[in-house]
């Protein structure tokens, strides 16, 4: 399958811990996508990386979240200390730019605080 | 980004074709629609996108207003696998996507 994938697709931790997501996107795609989906909302938009550079971030996006993507590849998403009003399902998407803007999405990682 | 409003909810017969209407009164001239599925415990899905002009795929019809301010999504042939929450997105070309809470779709037998 060569989709978006994403690891772990479930992570159930304490609040306080650090959590730390991964997203391989479609291996040609040189733009990758973070969102956050709480029950019953749609996706919302955390940050987007072309290639390894950051171009945008959520003013959603506390100095907790973090994300990298440093050969321009695959991603990560760290939340520090978490709380529990992070708990959602973490989305990442990639697409091609240049074309037009069709997003491929992974499965989500859901995130539980306890 | 435009802001989209869409019905919270729409049923429709197996078989039957189903409309999803979208408001988008405010989109300026650059902006393309999309729409976007997301089946239960599933990521969204692209289907369809447009920008003046009707356009088809293999899954669905979108119909844009001469004036752009709305448009209707049309699955043709709706099936119990099209049961789903359907977003109306008003964006760029490019860049990041601005969800709303979309329609849930329920398709009956």
């Amino acid at each position: 399958d060569t989709g978006v994938s994403q690891d772990p697709r479930h992570k159930i931790t304490k609040r306080g811990q650090n959590v730390t997501f991964r997203c391989d996107p479609i291996s040609e795609h040189n733009r990758l996508y973070w969102y956050r989906q709480t029950l019953g909302q749609g996706p919302e938009f955390l940050t987007y990386f072309q290639n390894e550079a950051q171009l945008e971030k959520s003013r959603l996006l506390s100095d907790r979240f973090s994300a990298e993507r440093p050969k321009g590849s695959f991603s990560t998403l760290e939340i520090q200390r978490t709380e529990q009003g992070d708990s959602a399902m973490y989305l990442c998407a990639s697409s091609l730019f240049g074309a037009f803007n069709e997003q491929f999405f992974g499965p989500g990682t859901r995130l539980t605080v306890l | 980004d435009a802001k989209t409003t869409q019905p919270t909810s729409m049923d429709c017969a197996e078989g039957r074709a189903a409309n999803l209407p979208c408001n988008h009164s405010t989109i300026s001239g650059n902006e393309y629609v999309y729409w976007y599925r997301q089946i239960h415990s599933q990521g969204p899905q692209y289907i369809i996108h447009g920008l003046k002009n009707n356009e088809t795929n293999e899954m669905a019809s979108l119909i844009i207003t001469e004036d752009r301010k709305s448009s209707t999504l049309i699955l043709p042939h709706a099936t119990l696998r099209d049961t789903a929450v359907y977003y109306c997105i008003v964006g760029s070309n490019t860049g990041k996507l601005i969800f709303g809470q979309g329609t849930t779709l329920q398709v009956k037998p």
